[in-house]
Formats: structure tokens, sequence, C-alpha cells
């Protein structure tokens, strides 16, 4: 079965950028259609989504991203379909952004002319401190 | 952003009970709400998608109703293991937001 592992430093510098790493596991992660998601939570807080990247059975239409407006000018999630991998790069970091980091498959649910997203399978979190 | 309110924030509950836990959106969505079960060191696991529709292998004790802006996940008779954190999360645009959660713990 399909499985998702997050990896990455869990202490981080003010200021400095974050690179965390979701492989996945019994199956290819270039296939879908499926959305790639990062999502994070931070103690005590809710649930805050980071932003997506698609994959496509199809190449040509696999990539194209989404990001939380909240975080727009500071996140990039990209495809490493060699590695089965998707990455987050989180940039200019604060105190705030210490949380555990989830990465999670999106897939769709299609009723009819509506389609629903929902986050099917997730990695069991990797926790990030961002202090000097 | 479309805001999210969960009630009650915590619940205090016994094995056997039937517990509600209310979702409410701040504009209408239709169905395109989600629950999620967290417990600390796991994964989380998708419960309900599309407001009603239980995951594969989810135990049917859960089930999700509503629509529009207010939304429930009723777990029928409360087994030790349900004990944890819920969300709900909204998927009618992005960015997607979750609810503050709800933690059922032992009463």
């Amino acid at each position: 079965q399909v499985q998702l592992q997050e990896s990455g430093p869990g202490l981080v510098k003010p200021s400095e950028t974050l690179s965390l790493s979701c492989t996945v596991s019994g199956g290819a992660l270039n296939s879908g259609p499926y959305y790639w998601n990062w999502i994070r939570h931070p103690a005590g807080k809710g649930l805050e989504w980071i932003g997506r990247v698609y994959t496509h059975e199809n190449f040509k239409y696999s990539g194209g991203t989404t990001y939380n407006p909240s975080l727009n000018s500071r996140v990039s999630i990209s495809l490493d379909t060699s590695k089965n991998q998707f990455s987050l790069q989180l940039t200019s970091l604060t105190a705030a952004d210490t949380a555990t980091y989830y990465c999670a498959r999106g897939l769709q649910h299609i009723e009819g002319a509506t389609s629903v997203w929902f986050f099917d399978l997730w990695g069991r979190g990797t926790l990030v401190t961002v202090s000097s | 952003d479309i805001q999210m309110t969960q009630s009650p924030s915590s619940l205090s509950a016994s094995v056997g009970d039937r517990v509600t836990i209310t979702c409410r959106t701040s504009q209408s969505i239709g169905h395109y709400l989600n629950w999620y079960q967290l417990k600390p060191g796991k994964a989380p696991n998708l419960l309900i998608y599309a407001a009603s529709h239980l995951q594969n292998g989810v135990p049917s004790r859960f089930s999700g109703g509503g629509s529009g802006t207010d939304f429930t996940l009723t777990i029928s008779s409360l087994r030790p293991e349900d004990f944890a954190t819920y969300f709900c999360q909204q998927s009618y645009n992005t960015p997607f937001t979750f609810g503050p959660g709800t933690t059922v713990d032992v009463k």
C-alpha cells in the first residue's frame, strides 16, 4: 500500500530556509490525478494548509502548484520523480514557523458535476523547530 | 479565506457514548467538507469525505452529515481507540482551511 514519509532537519535557525522531502513508497508519485500537499500543525493551534503540486499519469499535465497566499512569497513545492519524492522549501523562517509538518496525498471524489478533494493518505509528520 | 469553527472544543465521554461534533463554515460550501482524526505521533486519518461518505476501512460507527454551512460528525458508540482530536476541513476553494479541532477524552 502507498505510504508517505517526511524527512528533513528538526532544528533550523531564524531567517534560514527549511527544506523538507516526502518520499512516496508503494506507488508511483507521477500517477494520478493526485495533488501532493504540505500541511503544518503548530502546537496548540489548528492545522494550516501550505500548498500542493499536481501529478497526472500523463506527465505533461504534472507540476502545477497552488500555495496558501499567507505563505505565497516564501514557499515552493516541487517534484522529483526520479526519487519518488516531492519537496517543500520555506524561506525566511521565524519562530512562528515552528510546527509539525505533514505531507499528504490529495484525491478527488467525483459525483455528477462536482469534484471534492480530500487528503486520503498522510505521513506521520516531522517536528521542525525554528530557534537560534 | 473560509473560516471554520467547531463545537465543542473538547468533550469528555465514556466508552459506548454517542458523540456528535459540529463544524460550521463562514460561507456555504455545499458538501465540500471532510473529517480527520488525529492522534499524537500517528499519521492523521481520513474518516469522512464529501460530508457524508465513509472512507474505506473506517468503522461504520462514524458518520457525517450536513451541507451548506453546518456539518456534523457522529460516533454512534465510542470505542477506546476513538479518544483523539477531530478536525473538519473545507475543500470548496483554496486555501483549504481546517477547523480548530475537537478533543475527545475520557470522562
